[in-house]
């Protein structure tokens, strides 16, 4: 079946530091990737999206880019605020029977020092 | 903006009582969604409802669990006899199509 596999946890790094969190992914035929956002004591927020090979999904200063060819969608950031702090998690939805179901990677918590 | 609102933000209830997580989906979504959220642990699917019924369910998702869309607006969640492995945060999710997910903020359940 499909999963999400992202980087362990947790991430500590310095206001203004560069932050890569990786993810990649198995899915049968061409799924849709995301990463969502929980910020403390909140719900699940769309961070960013790609719904095909090479997109490029980007909000709030936050990148990633669909890769087929090393089935990754890695988010990335040049430069990190305290306010960053969150829990990210990559997922994806598969067009194929699955009813559109996110699949979950188990999320990376990220803490900004300032 | 429209939301997805869930009630009640907390629920603590006893082992064997039944509970029912309310959801307000957005108006004009088609598919909705339960997740749940064991402390630490990643995100899992439950349930996806679409044209009124149950369009895929996963493993977790047994007997005890059922979900109704009563009256047009509200979407729940109901365990029947709660266990303590029960415990943990419920997310109800909507969309109008494919993949375009609103979330709405959770319960927090706990079952002691």
């Amino acid at each position: 079946g499909d999963s999400v596999t992202q980087m362990e946890g947790p991430v500590t790094l310095s206001e203004e530091a560069f932050l890569t969190i990786n993810c990649t992914y198995t899915a049968t035929g061409y799924p849709s990737l995301f990463w969502y956002v929980q910020y403390p004591g909140e719900g699940l927020q769309l961070l960013l999206k790609a719904t095909k090979a090479d997109d490029k999904g980007s909000n709030k200063g936050f990148e990633a880019t669909y890769r087929k060819e090393t089935t990754s969608f890695h988010l990335e950031k040049g430069s990190v605020q305290v306010s960053d702090s969150a829990v990210y998690f990559c997922a994806l939805t598969n067009s194929g029977g699955s009813n559109y179901k996110l699949t979950f990677g188990k999320g990376t918590l990220l803490t900004v020092n300032p | 903006e429209p939301e997805v609102t869930q009630t009640p933000s907390h629920q603590v209830t006893q082992m064997g009582q039944e509970v029912i997580l309310r959801c307000v989906p957005i108006s004009n979504h088609l598919y909705f969604y339960w997740y749940r959220q064991i402390l630490g642990q990643k995100v899992e699917f439950l349930v996806s409802f679409y044209n009124n019924e149950i369009s895929e369910k996963s493993e977790i998702f047994d007997d005890q669990f059922s979900v109704e869309r009563p009256d047009g607006s509200n979407f729940t969640l109901k365990i029947r006899s709660t266990k303590l492995e029960d415990s943990a945060m419920y997310f109800c999710a909507s969309s109008f199509t494919a993949g375009d997910y609103f979330f709405g903020p959770g319960t927090r359940l706990t079952v002691l």
